[in-house]
């Protein structure tokens, strides 16, 4: 079955600091892979996709990702966080008939 | 646009009653879908519709119905609610084509006594 890996449950970065969101997908085709964020008590927020073409992709609010074939990863950075980012971010990944299947979500803390 | 709405927001009950969640779209989409999401779970598909008259199970289908009452609406029912249908309720919407983006609602939080 096709899946969406996030290894860590919490990251703390300073602000300032670049960050990174971890993302591992499982091989099978091609994968469409997302990004969303959801602030607290909220719904998800998209906030970038790859489908095909560069493997750099930009998206809203400064956020980027690089998608990795080779690694089957497609971590979101960010190269100066804010204390607004912090949240909760998901990892997706397109499945038959257009289903998303998620990662299980890394929140995201950026401290003073 | 409203986007995707929900309603209620917040609802209580009880072990055995029954509610229907509700969801719209007002962005044309053809294909809508219904999440949980559970602590260190991420979300979870309920249910999902790819077209207006169609739905299909997901991931985790036992203990709901839905309803495509039209394209812009799609219903959750739980005919008899058990504790371990508490969670937080999303419904999402997409265009009809290949790598669109799902738009989803600012949820239902459901809990079961």
């Amino acid at each position: 079955a096709q899946s969406v890996a996030q290894p860590e449950d919490q990251v703390n970065v300073a602000e300032g600091n670049p960050l990174t969101v971890k993302c591992t997908y499982s091989v099978s085709g091609n994968p469409y892979l997302f990004w969303y964020v959801q602030y607290p008590n909220r719904g998800l927020q998209f906030l970038l996709k790859y489908i095909t073409g560069d493997n750099l992709v930009k998206g809203s609010y400064g956020f980027e990702a690089e998608f990795n074939k080779s690694q089957t990863s497609f971590h979101l950075k960010k190269p100066s966080a804010l204390v607004s980012d912090s949240a909760l971010y998901f990892c997706a990944r397109r499945g038959g008939g257009n289903k998303l299947t998620f990662g299980t979500g890394t929140q995201l803390k950026v401290e003073l | 646009n409203a986007g995707v709405t929900q309603t209620p927001k917040f609802q209580v009950l009880k072990t055995g009653q029954s509610m229907t969640l509700q969801c719209a779209q007002d962005m044309n989409h053809n294909s809508m879908y219904w999440y949980r999401q559970d602590p260190g779970m991420g979300l979870r598909l309920i249910y999902y519709s790819a077209s207006e008259g169609t739905t299909d199970k997901g991931e985790v289908p036992n203990g709901y119905n839905v309803s495509r009452l039209n394209k812009r609406e799609f219903s959750l029912r739980l005919e008899s609610a058990a504790p371990s249908q508490t969670s937080v309720y999303f419904c999402a919407s997409r265009p009809w084509g290949d790598g669109y983006e799902q738009y989803f609602g600012p949820g239902t939080r459901l809990t079961v006594t």
